[in-house]
């Protein structure tokens, strides 16, 4: 059974610090996003990689950066939380050519 | 960039009735079209896939999506909903490595 799973379900944060959000995915896929969910605005794509070590600015990157070392890992990094990030956070995989998107449960961030 | 637009943002209909949730996509050429599901407190999940060939998919639980190339459109129905289908939909299009999502709809079954 494929597998997205993303290291929190919840967290609280205080305004100014850093936050280090984490996807493992176990399908062996090329390709990995971060979105972030707010109601009425949908799924707006953060950040994305295609290959290790390669990534790619979404339509809302500012304030946001990732890292992917690993194949398996695409890690969202918040570097001063700030209140208007409070949100949800899903993190995604598909193979090389997008024949489907597998998500994770979602981290939902709140800024304090 | 392919993009997609839902103009339903919240649906509220009772048990049994008929289910029609709209999604557009922005242009011609071949194009890829998603439906996914969230139901309350879970993740997303495929609810239906348009690649090619007929046009009208059936996916799970029921649903089925039609593609009209000259509408520009990839609506999502269903004959009769249950209490379990609320839920919010998305639809989709990939784009290069990219996959953009609609703003969702939000469906509400009353029993």
């Amino acid at each position: 059974d494929v597998k997205v799973t993303q290291s929190s379900r919840y967290l609280v944060k205080r305004t100014g610090e850093k936050v280090f959000l984490e996807c493992v995915q176990d399908m062996d896929h090329e390709n990995m996003f971060w979105y972030r969910q707010d109601p009425g605005l949908g799924l707006r794509l953060i950040y994305f990689s295609y290959d290790v070590k390669m990534k790619e600015k979404g339509d809302i990157p500012e304030g946001y950066s990732v890292s992917r070392e690993k194949k398996e890992r695409f890690s969202l990094i918040l570097e001063s939380a700030s209140t208007n990030q409070t949100s949800m956070y899903l993190c995604a995989s598909t193979p090389d050519r997008i024949t489907e998107a597998f998500f994770g449960q979602g981290t939902r961030l709140t800024v304090v | 960039a392919q993009s997609v637009s839902q103009h339903n943002h919240h649906v509220i209909l009772s048990e049994a009735a008929s289910l029609e949730l709209g999604c557009n996509y922005s242009y011609g050429g071949t194009v890829n079209l998603f439906w996914y599901v969230q139901y309350p407190g879970q993740h997303l999940q495929l609810l239906l896939k348009y690649f090619s060939g007929d046009p009208l998919v059936k996916g799970i639980k029921g649903f089925e999506a039609e593609f009209i190339k000259s509408k520009f459109s990839f609506n999502l129905r269903k004959p009769s909903v249950q209490w379990s289908d609320t839920a919010e939909y998305f639809c989709a299009v990939p784009n290069d490595y990219k996959l953009s999502f609609g703003a969702g709809t939000t469906v509400t079954v009353r029993a």
